[in-house]
C-alpha cells in the first residue's frame, strides 16, 4: 500500500526565514512525487515534480530514497508563499492516479 | 489559460437523492479523474477514465458511483443513493496523458442532509 504522511499540520515563519515542509512516503516500488499547492480560495495546482528537479518560486524538493522523503524547501520565504502545500504520489500508473498527504498549512508572516 | 470547471460550486441534497456533479475538462485531455475530500482529511483518488472507460478506481468507488462522459466534453459523477458520508469537496482533474500533469478543477462542495 502507499503512504504519503506530511507531519506537520500548521506551519508558522516569518518572511525571510527558510522553511521546509515535511514529506515521508511508503511505497513498494520507484514512486512519482509531486508537491502541489492551494493558495487562498485557488484551486490545486502543481508546484514541481522530483523528475524535473526544478526549482519553481524558489522551492526545490529532493527525494532521499533512503529516508523515503521528499522535503520541500525555500531558504528564503515570502508572504505570498502563505497557502495549503501537499505532498503526493504516484504508482507510475499515471500522474493523476495520486495519493496524497494530509497538507500542510503554511502560514508566513510579515 | 484553460481550466477545468466544476459545477455546481455548492450542492445540498436530501439523504437518498441521486446527485450528478458535473466537470468540463480541459478540452485536449484524454484523462479524467474524481477525488474527494471530506473535511478535515485527506484529498483521496476515487477514479481515473480514459478513452470512455474507468481505467481505475479505489474502494471508496462502489457501485453507489459511476461516472460518464456523455457528450464528448462534459465528465459527470453520479452518486446514486446519497448518505450523509457522501459531504464532502469533489475535485474533478484532467490530464493529456498518463504521464503528464494533472489540472484540478476547482471542487464542487457536496453537503448531504
Amino acid at each position: 500500500a502507499q503512504r504519503v504522511t506530511q507531519p506537520e499540520k500548521l506551519l508558522s515563519v516569518f518572511k525571510g526565514a527558510p522553511v521546509e515542509l515535511k514529506c515521508n512516503y511508503s511505497y513498494s516500488g520507484s514512486p512519482e512525487l509531486f508537491w502541489y499547492v492551494q493558495y487562498s480560495r485557488q484551486r490545486l495546482q502543481l508546484l514541481l515534480r522530483h523528475i524535473s528537479r526544478e526549482s519553481i518560486k524558489g522551492f526545490t524538493a529532493d527525494l532521499n530514497k533512503g529516508e523515503t522523503s521528499f522535503h520541500l524547501k525555500k531558504p528564503f520565504a515570502q508572504e505570498e508563499d502563505s497557502a495549503m502545500y501537499y505532498c503526493a504520489l504516484s504508482g507510475g500508473t499515471s500522474y493523476g492516479k495520486l495519493t496524497f498527504g494530509q497538507g500542510t498549512i503554511l502560514t508566513v508572516h510579515p | 489559460e484553460p481550466e477545468v470547471t466544476q459545477t455546481p460550486s455548492h450542492q445540498v441534497t436530501q439523504m437518498g437523492q441521486e446527485v450528478i456533479l458535473r466537470c468540463v475538462p480541459i478540452s485536449n485531455h484524454l484523462y479524467f479523474y474524481w477525488y474527494r475530500q471530506i473535511l478535515g482529511q485527506k484529498v483521496e483518488f476515487l477514479v481515473s477514465f480514459y478513452n470512455n472507460e474507468i481505467s481505475e478506481k479505489s474502494e471508496i468507488f462502489d457501485d453507489q458511483f459511476s461516472v460518464e462522459r456523455p457528450d464528448g466534453s462534459n465528465f459527470t459523477l453520479k452518486i446514486r443513493s446519497t448518505k450523509l458520508e457522501d459531504s464532502a469537496m469533489y475535485f474533478c482533474a484532467s490530464s493529456v496523458g498518463r504521464h503528464t500533469e494533472a489540472f484540478f478543477g476547482q471542487g464542487t462542495r457536496l453537503t448531504v442532509v
